[in-house]
């Protein structure tokens, strides 16, 4: 099957500063990718949608400005997380899907990262 | 997405079938069934989907009710590398869309 990989696996930064999380699909082009959030023992939550050469479509209650996307290209995205905070620690995990030809779009997911806030 | 219901755990013993529920009662004409799995520390892991007839692939079954309203993931022989939160999702899959993630069934095997 195709694979999407996570770049880095885990991250450990301070309060205030930025982290950069990529994700790429490695054998496939993925014009839309997705980020999701998983805090311990509770489910995966989609945090928004990542279009190729596009903007990111955040779900309610994300905030745009914290969490930026950028997918510049049919491969990779990439979440930024700006100015860290302990509560933003979590699992960070993205999924990516072959270009549409109709029929079934299986999603394929990275192995997650986790960051972990000072 | 078509609400789900799982159970919140279920426990298998090694080397013995295992039958995970889950029931979609509001599910359309047009939506497919989707098993994911996540081992811990991991990101979800695709298993098996369906439209209305079972399927059977090298992970898992799929048996998919007549009316379509509920679903059976079955591990014909469990193994310990089974144990995980197994999702069932369900939703059209004409595109590529995102997956609602219920909370799924954690799945433990016993030795």
């Amino acid at each position: 099957g195709a694979v999407v990989s996570q770049h880095p696996s885990w991250v450990i930064c301070k309060s205030g500063t930025s982290v950069k999380i990529e994700c790429r699909s490695l054998d496939f082009q993925a014009t839309t990718m997705f980020w999701y959030r998983q805090f311990p023992k509770q489910s995966l939550m989609l945090m928004a949608t990542s279009n190729e050469g596009s903007k990111a479509t955040y779900e309610q209650g994300v905030e745009k400005d914290k969490f930026l996307i950028n997918h510049a290209s049919l491969t990779l995205s990439t979440l930024t997380v700006t100015s860290a905070h302990p509560e933003d620690s979590s699992f960070y995990i993205c999924s990516a899907s072959e270009m549409d030809r109709g029929g079934y779009n299986e999603q394929f997911f990275g192995p997650g990262t986790r960051l972990t806030v000072l | 997405d078509a609400k789900t219901t799982q159970p919140n755990s279920m426990e298998s013993n090694e080397e013995e079938p295992v039958h995970l529920p889950c029931n979609h009662s509001t599910i359309s004409g047009t939506d497919y069934i989707h098993w994911y799995r996540q081992l811990p520390s991991q990101g979800p892991e695709y298993v098996i989907h369906g439209l209305t007839s079972n399927v059977n692939n090298r992970m898992a079954s799929l048996a998919i009710a007549e009316d379509r309203k509920s679903s059976t993931l079955i591990l014909h022989r469990a193994t310990l590398r089974d144990a995980a939160v197994y999702y069932c999702i369900v939703h059209s899959s004409g595109s590529a869309r995102q997956l609602t993630f219920g909370s799924g069934t954690q799945l433990t095997v016993l030795p």
